[in-house]
C-alpha cells in the first residue's frame, strides 16, 4: 500500500500476556519510529530505527518492551507481561532516508491496545 | 518539566475566525519545527514544517518560530468546520537526517458552523 500499515488495528489482551504489534512502513523509507499515545496526550517517543538498527531506544519505558526490524523494513513491537497501564494507541511512523532534505514522518492509523 | 509544552484546550471558535495555537520548548538544540493535525482515531498528519525563525505561510496556515523565546505558533485564517481536530506541535534536533521527534500534548480545536 501507499501508506504506513499497522496490524492489528485493535488488540485486547489479558494482563500478563505477551503481545506483538506490527508495522509495515512506506516502501523505501529507512527510518521507522514507534510512539505511544494515551487519551488526551501527544505521541510519546519509544524507539526509532535507522535501517535494521535501533538508533535511539531511550523512550522504551522498561525491559518489558522490545522492538525489532530485522530486514530494515517491517518492524514488530513486542510487549511482555502486559500491564493495564500499557493500554494506549501505539503509533508507527516512517520517514525517508537521511539527507533527503526533511524528516517528515508519515504515521499509520495505530494499534489500539487494551489490557484487561 | 516537559521538553515541549502545549495548552491542551479545548478551544472552540466560530467559523471564519482566526485561530492561534502555541507551544513553548526548553531544549535550545531543537532546530526543526512541525505542526501535525490529528483527527479522531487517526494517525497524525504533517501540516507544516520549518527550520528557521520567522514566518512560513501555506494557504490558510502560517507557522511562526521565535527561537530566542523558544516559542512557536500556528495561525489558521478563515477557519472551517473541517479544521476541527487536535493540533500537535513537534520538534527535533536535526533536519538533515532522521532523529527522534518530540511532540506536545496537543490542542483540541473545534470550529462552530
Amino acid at each position: 500500500g501507499a501508506g504506513v500499515s499497522q496490524t492489528p488495528s485493535n488488540k485486547v489482551t489479558e494482563k500478563g500476556k505477551y503481545v506483538e504489534l506490527r508495522c509495515d512502513p512506506i516502501s523505501g523509507h529507512t527510518a521507522l519510529y514507534w510512539y505511544r499515545q494515551s487519551l488526551g496526550q501527544g505521541p510519546e517517543f519509544l524507539i526509532y530505527f535507522q535501517g535494521t538498527g535501533a538508533a535511539d531506544d531511550s523512550g522504551l519505558p522498561n525491559d518489558r518492551f522490545f522492538a525489532v526490524r530485522p530486514e530494515g523494513s517491517v518492524s514488530t513491537l513486542k510487549i511482555q507481561r502486559t500491564e493495564r497501564g500499557d493500554s494506549a494507541v501505539y503509533l508507527c511512523a516512517s520517514s525517508p532516508s537521511p539527507g533527503q532534505g526533511n524528516t517528515e514522518a508519515f504515521f499509520g492509523q495505530g494499534t489500539r491496545l487494551t489490557v484487561v | 518539566q516537559k521538553e515541549v509544552e502545549q495548552d491542551p484546550g479545548p478551544l472552540s471558535v466560530p467559523e471564519g475566525a482566526i485561530v492561534s495555537l502555541n507551544c513553548t520548548y526548553s531544549n535550545s538544540a531543537f532546530q526543526y519545527f512541525m505542526w501535525y493535525r490529528q483527527y479522531s482515531r487517526k494517525g497524525p498528519e504533517l501540516l507544516m514544517y520549518t527550520y528557521s525563525s520567522g514566518n512560513k505561510e501555506d494557504g490558510r496556515f502560517t507557522a511562526q518560530v521565535d527561537k530566542s523565546s523558544k516559542y512557536i505558533s500556528l495561525f489558521i485564517r478563515d477557519s472551517q468546520p473541517s479544521d476541527s481536530a487536535t493540533y500537535l506541535c513537534a520538534m527535533t534536533v536535526r533536519y538533515s537526517s532522521a532523529s527522534k521527534i518530540i511532540f506536545g500534548s496537543g490542542t483540541r480545536l473545534s470550529i462552530r458552523p
